[in-house]
């Protein structure tokens, strides 16, 4: 099975930071990775599919990059509606596997 | 709109079953996999397993080989997830997703609202 690493595995910011979360794949997966931003008592919501690709409606604040065995997810100016946990994924094979998550939280 | 709908809450004891259903609405059913996920309380996402609604084929995680069944009615656009011998740590909230393709590969897109399964005795 490929692990995926997610850090930090929290982090404290101040709205109009810049924000920046790595996800490290425990073998390639090309480009084949997925983020997910979940909102207490919600389901997640797609951010990013593709390592980079936006999800349609989703605010350009949000950024992915990356290929191979490490990617990032950055939001490039922390908004109120930000403070969530994120997840990234990868489905290059079976099982589909998540990170451990990443919550961000306010300072 | 295209949205998935699921059963609602269960609670059951140990050793029982539990069947929960996601109803999909405004795609063609049967051009979309479903994929479920759970989460256990104040945990992550845990990937179960995936399943074709095209021809019904299906992957499913180790650990719950044996255990967990997922199928599909095509003629009401539903899937099901049934877990049998439940235990206390089975306990979560539990999602269907549906895929979305792009560049020959298929990821997690779409989610439901969830299903909260209580295992206690």
């Amino acid at each position: 099975d490929i692990q995926m690493t997610q850090s930090p595995s929290s982090l404290s910011a101040s709205v109009g930071d810049r924000v920046t979360i790595t996800c490290r794949a425990s073998q390639g997966i090309n480009n084949y990775l997925a983020w997910f931003q979940q909102k207490p008592g919600k389901a997640p919501k797609s951010l990013i599919y593709a390592a980079s690709n936006l999800q349609s409606g989703v605010p350009s604040k949000f950024s992915g990059s990356g290929s191979g065995t490490d990617f990032t997810l950055t939001i490039s100016s922390l908004q109120p509606e930000d403070f969530a946990t994120y997840y990234c994924q990868q489905y290059k094979s079976y099982p589909l596997t998540f990170g451990g998550g990443t919550k961000v939280e306010i300072k | 709109q295209v949205q998935l709908v699921q059963s609602g809450a269960e609670v059951k004891k140990p050793g029982a079953s539990v069947k929960v259903s996601c109803k999909a609405s405004g795609y063609t059913f049967t051009s979309y996999g479903i994929t479920w996920v759970r989460q256990a309380p104040g945990q992550g996402l845990e990937w179960m397993g995936w399943i074709s609604a095209y021809n019904g084929n299906t992957n499913y995680a180790q650990k719950l080989q044996g255990r967990v069944t997922m199928t599909t009615d095509t003629s009401t656009s539903t899937a099901y997830m049934e877990l049998r011998s439940l235990r206390s740590d089975d306990t979560a909230v539990y999602y269907c997703v549906r895929d979305e393709y792009y560049d020959s590969s298929a990821y997690p897109r779409l989610w439901g609202q969830g299903t909260l399964v209580t295992v206690s005795s």
